[in-house]
């Protein structure tokens, strides 16, 4: 089955800078990537997602980058401000069912 | 956008008792639904896959008699937690998926149990 390893597991940063957080995957199949952000005590929420036909997706200060060959997967976040402190779920997911496997999740915290 | 609610939020209950759990798509048709159990500082670890009308299919590891799915409408799903155990206390996320897409799945905020 999918395998997803997620890094790093806790991602410390001050008010504006970028941070990154990066996945990946072992089944090549795998063609859907979403990202999740969930909040402390709230189910996750879908931020991102790309599939793999395409390289990158940008959404205002979100992008996902995709490198097929390499079988990784990164989110990109620019300017962070301290609402974007929480945890974030990878996900990687294939087939007609398109079940996520689910990274470890990272804990981004983000200092005003 | 999608929405899927949970209820409750937040139960505590006795061992040995049952605890139902409801999962609803407020604003969509859900064939499927997912219910997945988070413990503190974990990721999500799927317990159940739901499709309307039918039996639902428990991924290892995950007793089908002691967590009962039920799935018989295309917005409400229901986790029924049977003769719950300290153990079983968790928080507890539903997920569906919009009949009219083709991947994805939108979450719902959750359920904290609590076994005494």
């Amino acid at each position: 089955g999918e395998n997803v390893e997620q890094h790093p597991s806790t991602l410390s940063v001050q008010e504006g800078d970028s941070a990154v957080i990066k996945c990946t995957y072992s089944d090549s199949a795998s063609n859907y990537f979403p990202w999740y952000k969930q909040e402390l005590g709230k189910g996750p929420q879908l931020i991102i997602d790309i599939r793999s036909n395409v390289g990158e997706k940008k959404d205002q200060r979100i992008a996902v980058t995709l490198n097929k060959t390499a079988k990784h997967f990164s989110l990109h976040i620019t300017e962070t401000q301290p609402e974007d402190s929480a945890v974030y779920f990878c996900a990687a997911s294939s087939g007609g069912s398109y079940i996520p496997t689910f990274g470890r999740g990272t804990s981004l915290i983000v200092h005003p | 956008g999608a929405v899927v609610s949970q209820h409750p939020s937040r139960v505590i209950c006795k061992s040995g008792t049952s605890v139902k759990i409801e999962c609803r798509s407020l604003d969509f048709q859900a064939t499927t639904m997912f219910w997945y159990r988070q413990f503190p500082k974990q990721s999500l670890m799927l317990m159940a896959t739901s499709n309307e009308g039918s039996k639902a299919t428990y991924e290892q590891g995950v007793e089908k008699d002691k967590f009962l799915i039920n799935h018989a409408s295309l917005t409400l799903s229901t986790l029924t937690v049977t003769s719950a155990h300290p153990e079983d206390s968790s928080f507890y996320i539903c997920s569906a998926r919009d009949l009219g897409l083709a991947v994805g799945q939108f979450f719902g905020p959750g359920t904290r149990l609590t076994v005494l």
